[in-house]
């Protein structure tokens, strides 16, 4: 069973270059999370999706977009890298029945240079 | 919005201490309230739940009560073992704007067993 599964693991870009992290979730869930995590900072969201279609802001939306292909796939998608996006990039996904707790991805390691 | 609060950086403890890690929320509604592990190099994951008011979750020896007078749900342990380290994070899932739950998390502790 992979639950989430997020590519790539590490990637290294120049300032102004363009990239799409990958997420997938095998568990049906509706929603889903793009968060970063950076030093003391906690886990601070930047995108979420409720359901397929639709995408709504979150805390640090600006200087990325997202995409929610289908119900598995939610992508997320830097335009133009700054070495302010220097971070670990976690997807996660959450049902909306009980317990709503979040599955999270192993994360991507984004360095900007 | 939602807020949650914990204690910060990191936790210094040696093995067989006793462990309290503090955590306070503030929401309008009536959340869930959940503590995540992160070992190194993963991902977050689930280690404790409480879904109302009085609830104690419980996981490996940690408990946590969800205190809805106080608005807290501090972590507590009655002997770390130098395998509970890791960074800790408390967080609430709250029905948002849109009617989609929104995980919200706080800034993380590092808890460091020593020997």
């Amino acid at each position: 069973n992979a639950g989430v599964t997020q590519t790539p693991k590490f990637q290294v870009l120049k300032t102004g270059q363009s990239m799409t992290l990958q997420c997938a979730q095998d568990m049906n869930h509706n929603s889903m999370y793009w968060y970063r995590q950076d030093p003391g900072m906690g886990l601070r969201l930047i995108y979420y999706s409720a359901s397929e279609g639709t995408t709504d802001k979150g805390e640090v939306p600006n200087g990325y977009n997202v995409s929610r292909l289908n119900k598995r796939e939610f992508s997320l998608r830097l335009e133009s890298a700054a070495p302010s996006q220097t971070s670990v990039y976690f997807c996660a996904s959450s049902g909306d029945r009980g317990v709503v707790r979040a599955f999270f991805g192993q994360g991507t390691r984004l360095t900007v240079v | 919005g939602d807020s949650v609060v914990q204690t910060e950086g990191q936790v210094l403890p040696s093995e067989g201490d006793s462990l309290i890690v503090n955590c306070s929320y503030e929401t309008t509604q009536y959340p869930s309230l959940f503590w995540y592990v992160q070992y190194p190099g993963e991902g977050p994951q689930l280690h404790l739940k409480a879904m109302k008011a009085n609830d104690k979750g419980r996981n490996k020896g940690f408990e946590a009560m969800y205190r809805k007078e106080t608005t807290s749900f501090h972590l507590e342990k009655d002997s770390v073992q130098e395998s509970d380290s890791a960074v800790y994070f408390c967080a609430l899932s709250d029905l948002g704007a849109g009617g989609s739950y929104i995980p919200t998390f706080g800034r993380g502790t590092s808890l460091i067993v020593h020997p």
